[in-house]
């Protein structure tokens, strides 16, 4: 049981708008920014969106974040092939002195 | 750029203690947070903890009792050290710079796979 909550899994064809949720807490999404991460098969996670809504160079515009109270979203608009991977949420979380939580992650399908 | 590489036993023994260490290439080790995240086969992530260059660490509160972790600006790496290790523990192991100190990890390191089996 994770302690973000992500929906299990999303789906849309190519050229579709999709978003992924995150659900928290006070004690973390709430007090602290979200980070969004996403993970092809066979390889690490690259990181996608930092502080709620800020791309890392090289990561296109199709790609967005946003952080309301305990939840935050990742939205993907344009939706590519290549975009069919697993997305995952983290926060740092302030509760028994501070650790970082993730969500469990959605697997994106790309229909 | 900055790179990261995990090394360490591909195999460990059950009740044994898991040692991997992450080597950092490419710029300084200094001044950042460095963690280390570990993925079961098929399912999500988890974060095992974290170093500071000062050497202050904060720990996932289900594994601190079995987790320790050190680093060595000298060499550019940091370690991790867990104990007691069971079935439960087999899983890619990750290194990653957490910029900011607040789940900002970037870059992460390819993974290792540990497998705890007698």
């Amino acid at each position: 049981q994770s302690v973000l909550t992500q929906p299990p899994s999303a789906s849309g064809t190519p050229g579709q708008r999709v978003t992924i949720s995150c659900s928290g807490s006070s004690s973390n999404i709430g007090s602290n920014t979200v980070n969004w991460y996403q993970q092809l098969p066979g390889t690490a996670p690259k990181l996608l969106i930092y502080s709620n809504n800020q791309r890392p160079s090289g990561v296109p515009d199709r790609f967005s974040g946003s952080k309301s109270g305990t939840s935050a979203s990742l939205a993907i608009s344009g939706l590519q092939s290549e975009d069919e991977a697993d997305y995952y949420c983290a926060a740092w979380d302030d509760s028994l002195n501070g650790h970082v939580v993730f969500g469990g992650g959605t697997k994106l399908t790309v229909l | 750029q900055v790179q990261l590489q995990e090394s360490g036993p591909g195999l460990v023994k059950p009740s044994e203690t898991l040692s991997l260490t992450c080597t950092v290439s490419g710029g300084s080790i200094s001044s950042y947070y460095w963690s280390w995240i570990r993925q079961p086969a098929g399912k999500g992530l988890e974060w095992i903890g974290r170093i500071y260059t000062s050497g202050s660490t904060n720990y996932n509160p289900s594994l601190k009792s079995r987790v320790t972790m050190s680093v060595d600006t000298s060499k550019n790496q940091f370690s991790l050290k867990l104990s007691s290790v069971t079935a439960a523990d087999t899983a890619v192991y990750y290194c990653a710079r957490d910029v900011v100190g607040a789940s900002w990890f970037d870059p992460w390191g390819q993974g290792t796979l540990v497998t705890v089996s007698s």
